[in-house]
């Protein structure tokens, strides 16, 4: 089955302990990117990567790191979480970045 | 400046109703993409439709419709004969394709559509 995986899908961590959000598609799409969404934002994009070792900042990329190694794997890291990043984050592909994008489930953080 | 604007935060029709959700745009690229998802209560999102900038023909899917007009920088969706499955936070989406902002993908703040039985 086609799809985008992430993982975790929920985590509850403090601040200043790094963590790194997976995701992983099976696709062989091109285009990955993460978004955070937040009530009343929408969602906006952190990172995305046009292709392996291509990554590039979105509109808030402060605070989150990324690395595209392989094609299926875009993890997200946040060396030093803070309680303004919590949110509720999006993994996507696409075969390209001018096609439809195929999201995650979502991975609910919680920064206390 | 916001590069897409959805200025209806939240609408309320009854069922049978039709309503149309507005999606305004701002891009200075000839060649750029335009997309609508939706996310329903469960939370998942899902690709609705995808327009390039130079195909400006409506397009009719089903009870939903697009009208894409570049001359007002819109890109609006109208659902017919609106069902309470329609109930949904619904986003449009601009990807620029030209100089530095290619690869970018901006989407709107959602309008919240709760259609009632």
């Amino acid at each position: 089955e086609a799809q985008v995986t992430q993982n975790p899908r929920y985590l509850i961590t403090v601040t200043g302990k790094k963590l790194t959000v997976t995701c992983s598609q099976n696709m062989n799409h091109e285009y990955m990117s993460w978004y955070r969404q937040d009530p009343g934002l929408g969602l906006r994009q952190i990172y995305y990567s046009m292709n392996v070792e291509v990554t590039d900042k979105g509109d808030v990329p402060e605070g989150y790191k990324v690395s595209r190694k392989e094609k299926r794997n875009f993890p997200l890291i946040l060396e030093s979480p803070s309680p303004n990043q919590t949110s509720l984050y999006f993994c996507a592909s696409s075969l390209r970045h001018e096609y439809e994008q195929y999201f995650g489930p979502g991975t609910r953080l919680t920064v206390t | 400046a916001q590069k897409v604007t959805q200025a209806q935060t939240e609408i309320s029709v009854v069922e049978k109703e039709d309503v149309t959700l507005d999606c305004v745009y701002e891009t200075r690229d000839t060649t750029y993409y335009l997309f609508w998802y939706k996310q329903p209560p469960s939370g998942e999102l899902v690709f609705l439709i995808r327009r390039n900038s130079f195909d400006e023909q409506n397009e009719i899917s089903g009870r939903y419709s697009w009208n894409f007009q570049k001359s007002t920088s819109s890109f609006n969706f109208t659902i017919t004969a609106s069902q309470v499955v329609d109930s949904a936070v619904y986003f449009c989406a601009l990807s620029e394709a030209e100089g530095s902002t290619l690869g970018r993908l901006y989407f709107g703040r959602g309008t919240q559509l709760t259609v009632w039985p």
